[in-house]
């Protein structure tokens, strides 16, 4: 069981927003702004999307926005492509001895 | 640009070991903190380990701690992970990734597979 709890699967047509949520505890994603979204495709290395929350590397399309509240952050793709379908997973820095924890994994389908 | 290339993997007995390397190149890599990350098959990222930029701190996840170490050579752009005593369970595709201690975990390599099968 992962640390941090996401839907299993999300799915949405070309052009509209989907929002994937990330539900961790007050010792990793209510605890710290260190929360991160990684998109995998099959076969492929994780890259990475958002950081400290809602902060996108130098590349990333601005379609990527990150947010949270309390022990919950929020993933959400706008106007959603084909190339968008992946596995999104969310991390957080922890209080606890694992350091960091990540979540079980969102696929996202594009319809 | 970065880039990090794992080697190491392959096929090991339980109870055995193996050394994992990750090669640097593309930022100084000795101003960074590393990390190890895992995937068993068809499975989610499972965080492993994570060496600051000169060496001097690590943390382990609970499930592999005093077996795993990692360790790194700036001399030489490298990390490494140390993997003894290794289990069924320790199958998985092993992955560094550039980031320091409270992260975050910004470029990724393309893994290396170990599987662990009798």
């Amino acid at each position: 069981q992962s640390a941090l709890t996401q839907p299993a699967s999300v799915s949405g047509s070309p052009g509209q927003s989907i929002t994937i949520s990330c539900t961790g505890t007050s010792s990793d994603v209510g605890a710290y702004d260190s929360v991160s979204w990684h998109q995998q495709h099959p076969g492929k290395a994780p890259k990475l999307m958002i950081f400290d929350v809602n902060y996108r590397p130098s590349g990333v399309s601005t379609r990527f926005s990150g947010s949270k509240s309390g022990n919950t952050a929020s993933l959400t793709i706008s106007g959603l492509q084909a190339e968008d379908e992946a596995d999104y997973y969310c991390s957080s820095y922890s209080r606890d001895s694992t350091l960091w924890v990540f979540g079980g994994g969102t696929k996202v389908t594009v319809l | 640009q970065v880039q990090l290339v794992e080697s190491g993997g392959g096929v090991v007995q339980p109870g055995r070991s193996l050394r994992l390397s990750c090669a640097a190149s593309g930022f100084t890599f000795r101003y960074f903190g590393m990390h190890w990350v895992r995937q068993a098959p068809g499975k989610g990222l499972q965080w492993v380990a994570v060496i600051s930029f000169d060496g001097r701190k690590t943390h382990y996840a609970d499930s592999v701690k005093g077996r795993f170490t990692i360790s790194r050579d700036n001399s030489e752009s490298t990390v490494f992970l140390g993997v003894n005593s290794l289990r069924l369970e320790d199958t998985a595709v092993y992955y560094c990734a550039k980031g320091d201690v409270a992260g975050p975990l910004d470029d990724w390599g393309q893994g290396t597979l170990v599987t662990v099968s009798s």
